[in-house]
C-alpha cells in the first residue's frame, strides 16, 4: 500500500543534542510537509518542499532545518533541541499544493521527548 | 483569508447514540473542507473531504458531513457512535489560492459505554 512512513515513532534526545527525524513516502507526491503538534493543539506547519523548492513558514525557528535528498525522503533536523521542542512531529505529502482539492496524507508521526 | 472554528472542544456521547461535531469556516474563495481524525499518539487520518461536488459527503467508518454555504458550516455526523470513535477530530479548510491548510483547534470525542 502506498503510504507515508515516519521513523522512529518515538525519539528521546538530550537538551541541546542534535536530532534528525525521517519521513519517506511511496505515493510519489511532489510536496512534503513537516508539522509540529504540541499536546492538545492543532498541527502547526513548519515548512514544506515543493519538489526541491524549500518553503519556510515565517515563524519557524532557525533551530529547525529540513533536507529533501530525493522525491521519496524528507528529513527534519533540530540543531539544538530545547524542552519546548518536545512534541509530535508529523510528516505529510500531497500531489500538488495550489489546488483547493489537494489532499494531504499524513504519516503516523514521531513523538520527540527532550530530557 | 481562511479560518476554521470548531465550536466544541469536547463532545461526550454514549455508545450507540448520534454524533455531531460542529465546524464553521471562513474563506475568500471556493474552499475545500476536510475532516481528519487523530487517535492517541497516532497521525491524522482523512475521514472525508468536500471539493465542490455533492454537498453531502460520505466518509469512512460511517461518518458524513454536509457543506452548507449559506451557513458557512461543515458539521460532521454519525448516526451511531462506537467506542472506537473516541479520538480528536480536526476540521480543516483549504482555499484554492493557498498552499497551506488551516486547522480548527480540534474536538475531542469521548464515547462512554
Amino acid at each position: 500500500d502506498a503510504m507515508v512512513i515516519q521513523n522512529p515513532r518515538y525519539q528521546v534526545t538530550q537538551f541541546g543534542k542534535p536530532v534528525t527525524l525521517s519521513c519517506s513516502q511511496t505515493l510519489n507526491h511532489n510536496v512534503m510537509y513537516w508539522y509540529q503538534q504540541k499536546s492538545s493543539q492543532a498541527p502547526k506547519l513548519l515548512f514544506h518542499y515543493y519538489d526541491k523548492d524549500f518553503n519556510n513558514e515565517a515563524d519557524t525557528p532557525d533551530n529547525f532545518q529540513s533536507r529533501r535528498p530525493n522525491t521519496s525522503f524528507c528529513f527534519l533536523d533540530i540543531r539544538s533541541p530545547g524542552l519546548g521542542d518536545a512534541a509530535m512531529y508529523l510528516c505529510a505529502t500531497s500531489r500538488d499544493r495550489e489546488g483547493a482539492r489537494e489532499t494531504q496524507y499524513f504519516g503516523p508521526g514521531t513523538r520527540l521527548l527532550v530530557l | 483569508a481562511q479560518s476554521v472554528t470548531q465550536l466544541d472542544s469536547h463532545v461526550s456521547v454514549s455508545e450507540g447514540t448520534p454524533v455531531l461535531l460542529r465546524c464553521n469556516y471562513s474563506s475568500s474563495y471556493s474552499p475545500s473542507l476536510f475532516w481528519y481524525v487523530q487517535h492517541p499518539n497516532k497521525g491524522l487520518q482523512l475521514l472525508l473531504k468536500y471539493t465542490s461536488a455533492a454537498t453531502l459527503v460520505k466518509g469512512i467508518n460511517g461518518f458524513e458531513a454536509e457543506f452548507k454555504k449559506s451557513e458557512t458550516s461543515f458539521h460532521l455526523t454519525k448516526p451511531s457512535a462506537h467506542m472506537s470513535d473516541a479520538a480528536e477530530y480536526f476540521c480543516v479548510v483549504k482555499d484554492s489560492g493557498y498552499s497551506t491548510l488551516t486547522f480548527g483547534k480540534g474536538t475531542m470525542l469521548l464515547v462512554s459505554p
